[in-house]
C-alpha cells in the first residue's frame, strides 16, 4: 500500500512555543490530507482538512489561528501548533486518502508533550 | 444515527475465545466502511475496507459483515491469541464529505 510518513514521532517542547509536524506522501500525490488529534480514553477526532494549494477547512472548535496547516505541495502538508499550552499534549496523526478515495493512508503519528 | 458507535467499548477474552464486536454507521450517503486495528502509538492497520451491502471479508482469523441498510457492521475475531489485543476502529467514509469518521474503537485484550 501507500506510504505516509510523518515527523517527529515524538516531541517535548516548552509551553508557549511552537512545533511543526510534517506530514508526507512518498510514493503517491495527495491533493487532500486529513490531520487528526487523539483525546485521552477517545477515538480519532478529526481536527482539519489540508488542502494542496488552497486554505485548510478546520472542523468546528478547532482553532485555526492554533492549529496552522500548510500544505505547499502535493506531497508534503504541516501542521503546526503555535504557543502551545499544556493541553495541547496529545497524539496526532495524519492521513491521505488513495485514488477513489476507497481507503486512508495515515502517517505513524506524533506524540506531543508540552511542559 | 449521525455518528459513528462501536460496542463494546473494552472486551477482556480467554486465549483461543471467539468474540466479535459491533459498529454502527449513518446508513444515508454510505461510501465505504473501514476497519482497523490500532496499537498504541502506531499508525492504524487497515483491516478490511467494505463497500456493498452483504459483503463479508476475511483475513486469517478475522471477519468482518456488512450491513449498509441498516447502517451496522460486525468484526469477528475466531480463537483470539494475546497478540490481537489492540483497538479496533471502525471508520464510515462519506462520498459527500471524502472523510473518514471514526467511532470511539473497541479494546480488546486477550488474556493468555
Amino acid at each position: 500500500g501507500a506510504v505516509v510518513s510523518q515527523h517527529p514521532s515524538r516531541v517535548i517542547c516548552k509551553s508557549g512555543t511552537s512545533v511543526k509536524i510534517e506530514c508526507r506522501s512518498l510514493d503517491f500525490q495527495a491533493t487532500t490530507m486529513f490531520w487528526y488529534r487523539q483525546f485521552p480514553k477517545k477515538s480519532l477526532m478529526l481536527m482539519a482538512t489540508s488542502n494542496e494549494g488552497s486554505k485548510a477547512t478546520y472542523e468546528q472548535g478547532v482553532e485555526k489561528d492554533k492549529f496552522l496547516i500548510n500544505h505547499a505541495s502535493l506531497t508534503l502538508s504541516t501542521l503546526t501548533v503555535t504557543s502551545a499550552h499544556p493541553e495541547d499534549s496529545s497524539f496526532y496523526i495524519c492521513s491521505a486518502p488513495s485514488l477513489g478515495d476507497t481507503e486512508a493512508f495515515f502517517g505513524q503519528g506524533t506524540r506531543l508533550t508540552v511542559v | 444515527i449521525l455518528n459513528v458507535e462501536q460496542s463494546p467499548q473494552s472486551l477482556h477474552v480467554q486465549e483461543g475465545d471467539s468474540t466479535n464486536f459491533t459498529c454502527s454507521f449513518p446508513s444515508s450517503n454510505f461510501y465505504a466502511l473501514h476497519w482497523y486495528r490500532w496499537e498504541t502509538a502506531k499508525s492504524p492497520e487497515a483491516l478490511f475496507v467494505m463497500t456493498l451491502n452483504g459483503d463479508e471479508k476475511k483475513k486469517g482469523r478475522i471477519s468482518a459483515t456488512l450491513n449498509t441498510k441498516e447502517g451496522y457492521s460486525y468484526l469477528y475475531i475466531k480463537g483470539s491469541q494475546p497478540e490481537d489485543s489492540a483497538t479496533y476502529l471502525c471508520a464510515s467514509f462519506s462520498g459527500s464529505a471524502r472523510q473518514l469518521t471514526f467511532g470511539s474503537g473497541t479494546q480488546l485484550t486477550v488474556l493468555p
